[in-house]
């Protein structure tokens, strides 16, 4: 059972151009949306998280969109460069227990120059 | 300030032999978490440890695999007689007490001929 689900599975975008990666989830005990960017060979990286109390987050060319009622959330990556070419990975934890994160299965974006 | 630091990066194992893959956490953490990557996937949670306890072992296999973080020394995940369906990129995260962002290591690449 995929906790959270994601799409696209991959993407190509123009050099300059929006990438935007959804997300959707069923639990609403969730409480932490992080989002990792990981490069070939390498571990994941935070890239940005938000909490469900805000429903956009921006750093630098990077921002999430949180939809409370819908139970989605997005990335966008905007003036995307050939350098932001990787998978990328959402993910959620539970508010209590253990802080373990369940993540999407990624998607793949490719920037052409 | 090192990162989280895995070893080995590769490791090779025939069917029935042991696997051990070490985990240093990122100075002032005391949260490990395990996580496996099949190719093309996602990762999924294992184990959450702290110093000498499991926290939540209920990504774990039942049988062959085993965590531990001791009060000194590197956490070690220890998978006995390995089957070629254990091939997969393992990753540690650790975190500090109290906040929410895991930082990742490189990974653990073992494959089993």
């Amino acid at each position: 059972q995929q906790q959270v689900k994601q799409s696209p599975q991959s993407l190509i975008v123009q050099k300059g151009g929006i990438s935007i990666i959804n997300c959707a989830y069923e639990n609403t005990a969730f409480d932490y949306f992080p989002w990792y960017q990981q490069f070939p060979g390498k571990g994941p990286a935070l890239l940005i998280a938000i909490r469900p109390d805000v429903s956009e987050k921006k750093e630098g060319r990077f921002t999430i969109s949180f939809n409370k009622s819908a139970k989605q959330f997005s990335l966008h990556i905007m003036d995307s460069q050939p350098g932001d070419s990787a998978t990328y990975f959402c993910a959620a934890r539970w508010q209590t227990g253990a802080n373990n994160l369940f993540f999407g299965t990624g998607t793949r974006l490719t920037v052409i120059p | 300030n090192a990162g989280v630091m895995q070893n080995p990066r590769h490791l090779v194992r025939r069917r029935g032999q042991e696997a051990r893959l070490r985990c240093s956490p990122m100075k002032g953490h005391s949260h490990v978490y395990w996580y496996r990557q099949l190719p093309e996937e996602g990762l999924k949670f294992m184990v959450y440890l702290q110093k000498e306890n499991i926290i939540d072992e209920s990504g774990m296999p039942k049988e062959r695999f085993s965590a531990e973080f001791p009060k000194e020394g590197p956490s070690i995940l220890r998978i006995q007689q390995v089957v070629r369906g254990d091939s997969a990129a393992y990753f540690c995260a650790s975190s500090k007490q109290g906040q929410d962002t895991q930082y990742f290591g490189p990974g653990t690449r073992l494959t089993v001929l």
